[in-house]
């Protein structure tokens, strides 16, 4: 059971947009940043967004991330075959004193 | 540009000790947060810890108990030991660059390795 809540799939088709959900709590998300991930088929993660809706250079600008109270959102828009991955949302927790990861969605291109 | 090489053994038996050990090569050591991830098949990813370059460490509080991280700044490298090891342990290890202790920005990522507990 992880901290952080996603869903534990989602999918489109190329050129679509969608969106994965991570949801937390005030000690987590409502007061930290989030950070998300990619992790390509057997592959490490990849940083994907930084503090909570930045991009490292080299990710494209169709990645983007977003925040609001204890939940935060990845935004993927003009969907590719290569986008198919496992996307993680991660944050620090104050009460926990500790890192938390949500449970990972994997993303599905039709 | 950094990059992370790890090693360590990749079956144990119940009750032994796994020990992992993770080089950095291309930057910097100090000013960093060295950090261990793991991942159990098929599930998601979990925070084990991690280690300033002055040696100040903070561990995920379930595997508090086991866990050791430390590091040898001679050399740039960190290693984890995590003793009493059971079938839950097994998982594909990682080991990270961080920002600092509460900022889990992890880049880069050393390239895995499965451990195997049976």
């Amino acid at each position: 059971q992880s901290v952080l809540t996603q869903p534990p799939s989602a999918s489109g088709t190329p050129g679509q947009r969608v969106t994965v959900s991570c949801s937390g709590s005030s000690s987590n998300i409502g007061n930290n940043y989030v950070y998300w991930y990619q992790q390509l088929p057997g592959t490490a993660p990849k940083l994907l967004i930084d503090r909570n809706n930045q991009r490292p250079s080299g990710v494209p600008d169709r990645f983007s991330g977003s925040k609001s109270g204890t939940s935060a959102s990845l935004a993927i828009s003009g969907l590719r075959s290569e986008d198919e991955a496992d996307y993680h949302c991660v944050a620090w927790d104050d009460s926990l004193g500790g890192v938390v990861f949500g449970g990972g969605t994997k993303l599905t291109v039709l | 540009q950094v990059q992370l090489q790890q090693w360590g053994a990749g079956l144990l038996k119940p009750s032994e000790t796994l020990s992992l050990t993770c080089s950095v090569y291309g930057g910097s050591f100090s000013g960093y947060y060295w950090t261990w991830i793991r991942q159990p098949p098929g599930k998601g990813l979990e925070w084990i810890g991690g280690i300033n370059h002055f040696g100040s460490t903070n561990y995920n509080p379930s595997l508090k108990s086991r866990v050791t991280i430390s590091l040898d700044t001679s050399k740039n490298q960190f290693s984890l030991k995590l003793n009493s090891v059971t079938a839950a342990d097994t998982a594909v290890y990682y080991c990270a660059r961080g920002l600092k202790w509460n900022y889990p920005r992890f880049d880069p990522w050393g390239q895995g390795t499965l451990v195997t507990v049976s």
